[in-house]
């Protein structure tokens, strides 16, 4: 079974600063993973991918880092803006053998002025 | 290209009432899902479907029904509407199944029970 695990419902931080976001994994079967950033009254939309060959993955602002030793999924934010308050999700690329995609609870981040 | 679409934006019903969000999507993918987010929850799953014909439930299916009998159509039946129910419901596409293609999510309909 696919599993993914974001353990921090919540992160507050200072606009200018680093936001991080982690997930966890317990299934190495995947190529890639992806983010997604949903604000309220919207839909979530897709931020940022990583390949499961490489270790990091730049966009802008924002990055992706993968350690596969440790299973562990991190997205870096530098620097936040409040425009970047909103849930994240990382969920498992896809699920099972027909697609199942479960996105769980998300972090909830908020950047303060 | 208007990518996701869903209709309505907005309902209030009566317990016992039936109806069905539409959702529609012009981008030809395969697999669509409908999710469901309570207030200060996640994202649950409640059915998807991977082409024209084929359905499966995810992990919140009761109380709902689909059917996929066109690749851009996919929508959502609720026959005996529940406070229960009461949520904003999101549906989504994605293109076959590769693992690096992101879902593409509607802006939600944001259903009522009272």
């Amino acid at each position: 079974d696919q599993q993914v695990k974001q353990n921090s419902p919540s992160l507050s931080v200072q606009e200018g600063r680093i936001s991080i976001l982690n997930c966890d994994y317990t299934n190495s079967m995947f190529d890639y993973f992806l983010w997604y950033k949903k604000y309220p009254a919207e839909g979530p939309t897709f931020l940022i991918s990583i390949s499961s060959i490489k270790d990091k993955n730049e966009d802008g602002r924002f990055t992706v880092f993968l350690n596969k030793s440790a299973k562990h999924l991190s997205l870096h934010i530098v620097p936040s803006q409040p425009g970047d308050s909103a849930v994240y999700f990382c969920p498992p690329p896809y699920g099972g053998s027909q697609g199942n995609l479960i996105f769980g609870k998300g972090t909830k981040l908020s950047v303060k002025p | 290209n208007a990518g996701v679409t869903q209709t309505p934006k907005f309902r209030i019903l009566k317990i016992g009432q039936s109806m069905t969000l539409q959702c529609a999507q012009d981008m030809n993918h395969n697999y669509m899902y409908w999710y469901r987010q309570d207030p200060g929850m996640g994202l649950k799953l409640i059915y998807y479907s991977v082409g024209a014909g084929i359905t499966d439930k995810g992990e919140v299916p009761n109380g709902y029904n689909v059917s996929r009998s066109t690749t851009e159509d996919f929508p959502l039946r609720l026959e005996l509407a529940a406070p229960s129910q009461t949520s904003v419901y999101f549906c989504a596409s994605r293109q076959l199944r590769e693992e690096n293609s992101p879902l593409h999510f509607g802006n939600g309909t944001r259903l009522t029970v009272t």
